[in-house]
Order: structure tokens, then sequence, then C-alpha cells
């Protein structure tokens, strides 16, 4: 199993450019969810999908979309990309429905995006 | 007050010592609680799931006090690959349905 995998790794963007980052988990996990972490601030969540077909905001989705494609994949776009948006972007996953005791996230490796 | 607090850090300890990061948390009606390891320029894993009852996963051992609102992560016997930053984590809401909240993180440099 490859677990979350995403990509692409790296990008470089010019203000005002769009991009959509991909996510897909191939542990047949409900829930996905969509973070950045920038320095001193921690990880914070973008956007979730507790199940196929549903998605939220989380505490930062200004300039942000998301798609649950299907139980797979979950991709973020931005959709005119400014320097704030500078930041390391994490997927992550999780089995049990959001709220259940103990669950678990799995994240993956994350994407560097650099706006300029 | 913020959702989920810790010390930033960075602890610099030498290898062998043991060391203890604390975390509190303001809803008082939170019920899931990790601790997740982040190593540099890496993804957040899962280190250990915090129980009621307190839990020990060889030197690593993680209490939880619903009175005061804190976890704790205890590293005995410090080893040079322990260094990385410990992120605390807990439910947001009263809600069960909502999703995790992450800290900041603290950093810890296990020295030779």
């Amino acid at each position: 199993n490859a677990g979350v995998t995403q990509t692409p790794k790296f990008q470089v963007l010019k203000t005002g450019q769009s991009m959509t980052l991909q996510c897909a988990q191939d542990m047949n996990h409900n829930s996905m969810y969509w973070y950045r972490q920038d320095p001193g601030m921690g990880l914070r969540l973008i956007y979730y999908s507790a199940s196929e077909g549903t998605t939220d905001k989380g505490e930062v989705p200004n300039g942000y979309n998301v798609s649950r494609l299907n139980k797979r994949e979950f991709s973020l776009r931005l959709e005119s990309a400014a320097p704030s948006q500078t930041s390391v972007y994490f997927c992550a996953s999780s089995e049990a429905l959001l709220g259940y005791s103990q669950e678990t996230q799995y994240f993956g490796p994350g994407t560097r995006l650099l706006v300029l | 007050r913020k959702e989920v607090e810790q010390d930033p850090g960075p602890f610099n300890v030498p290898e062998g010592a043991t060391v203890a990061f604390n975390c509190t948390y303001s809803n008082s009606a939170s019920q899931s609680f990790f601790w997740y390891r982040q190593d540099c320029r890496k993804e957040p894993k899962l280190l250990m799931s915090v129980y009621s009852s307190g839990n020990e996963d060889g030197r690593f051992t993680a209490q939880l006090n619903r009175a005061s609102q804190y976890i704790s992560l205890l590293i005995r016997d410090s080893k040079l690959s322990d260094s990385a930053t410990y992120l605390c984590v807990v439910n947001g809401r009263d809600s069960g349905n909502t999703p995790l909240v992450f800290g900041k993180g603290t950093r810890l440099s296990v020295i030779a």
C-alpha cells in the first residue's frame, strides 16, 4: 500500500496563477483533509471531507476550493494564487467517520508551494 | 485561550535524559487525544493515542488530566533519533463530528 500520495511535491507559481493539488489514498478511508503548515502557525485545516460526496470548510478556507472526486481522491484548488498561500500543504485521511474516539490520521508527504 | 497550546521549545537535552512535554486544551468536552511526531521536512505521524488511564509504549508515556485539561508526554532514556517536533492533538469542539485540532508543536533536540 502506498498510503496517502500527493502530487506535485514542489511547485512555484506566479501571483494569479491557478493550480490543483492532488491527493489519493489507498486505505479505503472515509475521511480526507487538507492542511497547510506555516512556520510558527502549526497545522491549520483548510477543508475536509467526512465522507464521499461531502466537503466542509476548516479554519482557513479562503482562497481555496476542494473536490472529493471519489472515495480515494481529494483535490485542492487555488484559483488565483497569492504570496500568502506560500506554504507546505498536507493531505491526510482517516478510516473512521469524524468524531470517533481514537481516530488516527495518516498524512501524505506534502507539497511545497511557493507563490511569487 | 487557544484550543491547543504547547511550549514551542526547543528542548535541548543530552542523550539518556528524561524529558516531558505538556499540552493544554480549552474544550472540556474533548474526547480524543493524541501525540504526533513530525521530523524535519516530513509529514506528521501518530506517536501515541492518549487514554484516560494513561498509557505507555516503551520509553514513551502519555497521560491525560481531564480536571486540569492537559496532556503530557514523557520520554525516558532519550535517543538522538527522538529529535523531532511533537504535536499535541485534540478534538476541536463539543460535537463529535468535527476534525482534530493540532497544537503548534514542541521541538526536541537530543544532543550526543
